[in-house]
């Protein structure tokens, strides 16, 4: 099976904008989960998609925001970019609750 | 809510040498224990997980992990390391009825040195 994908893989944004970072998982995996990882703050859960409904929620504000398609893609949104928001966002997949997360090689963002 | 700890941020160790890689977690409810690591520029790669039985388990490239209730850690070990282990571990927790949001340490370099 292919891996967990992430488009782009680096994007370079201003303050104000926004962007949009894309995920396709594994085959079959239905769950999506989106991962924020910094040097000063580590892997921080963003969010959950599980079957197009958000199941869980990170303590990020409002601007970051995701949704799932019907074919398990899944999409995260950063609205009004701030410095502070670079960072590499990473991806990652699963079937079921033992099997672990299958992560992406994540899309490094850097705000300017 | 579940806390996870990873007691050294840097291991630099020699190679053909002993490792142990420590971790410490905290939760309320059932876990499921796990570790990953990350080369430069990766994403992480699942290495090994605890769900329940046997508390010591392994991987395919010769590290183990040795689960202790009593201690609620989870350490990481291989008895000898090569230069191609060096990387970023992170040891992580997730609750056995929610795979989708796992917690995750701070993260542990390891540096294998000729």
């Amino acid at each position: 099976k292919a891996g967990v994908t992430q488009t782009p893989r680096y994007l370079i944004k201003t303050r104000g904008q926004q962007v949009t970072l894309s995920c396709s998982p594994i085959s079959g995996h239905r769950s999506v989960s989106w991962y924020q990882q910094t040097p000063g703050q580590g892997l921080q859960f963003l969010f959950e998609y599980f079957s197009e409904t958000q199941r869980n929620k990170g303590n990020f504000p409002g601007r970051f925001s995701g949704r799932q398609f019907s074919n398990s893609r899944s999409e995260m949104n950063v609205s009004t970019l701030e410095l502070g928001d670079s960072a590499l966002y990473l991806c990652a997949s699963s079937f079921l609750a033992g099997d672990g997360q299958f992560f992406g090689p994540g899309t490094r963002l850097t705000v300017l | 809510a579940q806390s996870v700890t990873q007691l050294d941020s840097q291991v630099p160790v020699f190679e053909e040498a002993p490792v142990e890689l420590r971790c410490n977690y905290s939760s309320s409810v059932s876990v499921y224990l796990f570790w990953y690591v990350q080369y430069p520029n990766q994403g992480l790669q699942l290495l090994l997980k605890y769900l329940s039985g046997s508390t010591l388990v392994e991987s395919i490239n010769g590290f183990e992990a040795e689960f202790n209730k009593s201690q609620t850690s989870f350490h990481l070990r291989k008895p000898s390391v090569h230069i191609s282990d060096t990387a970023e571990y992170f040891c992580a927790v997730s609750s056995n009825t929610n795979a989708g949001k796992s917690t995750f340490g701070d993260g542990t370099t390891l540096t294998v040195k000729p």
